[in-house]
């Protein structure tokens, strides 16, 4: 369970503001995944990464910006540009980012909430 | 385009009935489909993958090419089964999932 973590579990923005979102995985995963849930609306991909230094847009990316120096870590930061960022934001990681054998198992952090001020 | 249809917001059984978690998709090609389930006050997790054909937690769901579905299905249910249940399907290539909208399921006593 403790394999991915997000922190902080609630995050406060300031009109203007940028703020960043932590997401961190042990378990030496290729990929990671950034998803935004909101209440009737499900899941809706905001970045991914199938490998170090390397990223891609998801279908709402607009306002959000990522990055992957690193293995175990894939921040997200939700900039001033974002006008409805108040949502419950999961990070996910799955052992690959292709799918050559087969759809692998997207495994999630608790997530984040951020609400504005 | 790949899409996942969960038609239903909301579905309230009783204990001991059956469940069904309706769950439609388009997609070109032969899709493999999966349930992730996220339960009060825990992380969203796999429930179950069609490829692999297992039941879990007496749940099973079996990939109907002809009308499109995958439905979710359990003969009796269970007080712990509430949670929100979505239906998931590859999209785009790469390892990336398409998400229904969700199912809240609530089994009452």
């Amino acid at each position: 369970d403790g394999g991915i973590t997000q922190s902080p579990k609630y995050l406060f923005r300031k009109e203007g503001q940028n703020v960043t979102l932590s997401c961190e995985q042990n378990l030496n995963h290729d990929a990671m995944y950034w998803y935004r849930q909101d209440p009737g609306q499900g899941l809706r991909l905001i970045y991914y990464s199938q490998i170090v230094n390397d990223f891609q847009k998801g279908d709402i990316a607009e306002g959000y910006s990522v990055s992957r120096e690193k293995k175990e870590s894939f921040p997200l930061t939700v900039t001033s540009a974002q006008k409805n960022p108040t949502a419950f934001y999961l990070c996910a990681s799955s052992i690959r980012g292709t799918s050559g054998r087969g759809q692998e198992t997207q495994y999630f952090g608790p997530g984040t909430r951020l609400l504005v001020l | 385009a790949q899409r996942v249809t969960q038609p239903e917001k909301l579905l309230s059984v009783f204990k001991g009935a059956p469940v069904e978690l309706k769950c439609n998709y388009s997609y070109s090609g032969s899709p493999e489909l999966f349930w992730y389930v996220q339960y009060s006050r825990q992380r969203l997790q796999l429930l179950l993958r069609h490829i692999s054909r297992e039941s879990i937690k007496g749940f099973t769901a079996d990939l109907n090419k002809g009308e499109t579905s995958f439905h979710l299905k359990k003969p009796f249910a269970q007080e712990e089964d509430s949670a929100m249940y979505y239906c998931a399907l590859p999209t785009g290539g790469g390892n990336k999932l398409t998400f229904g909208t969700g199912t809240q399921l609530k089994v009452e006593l």
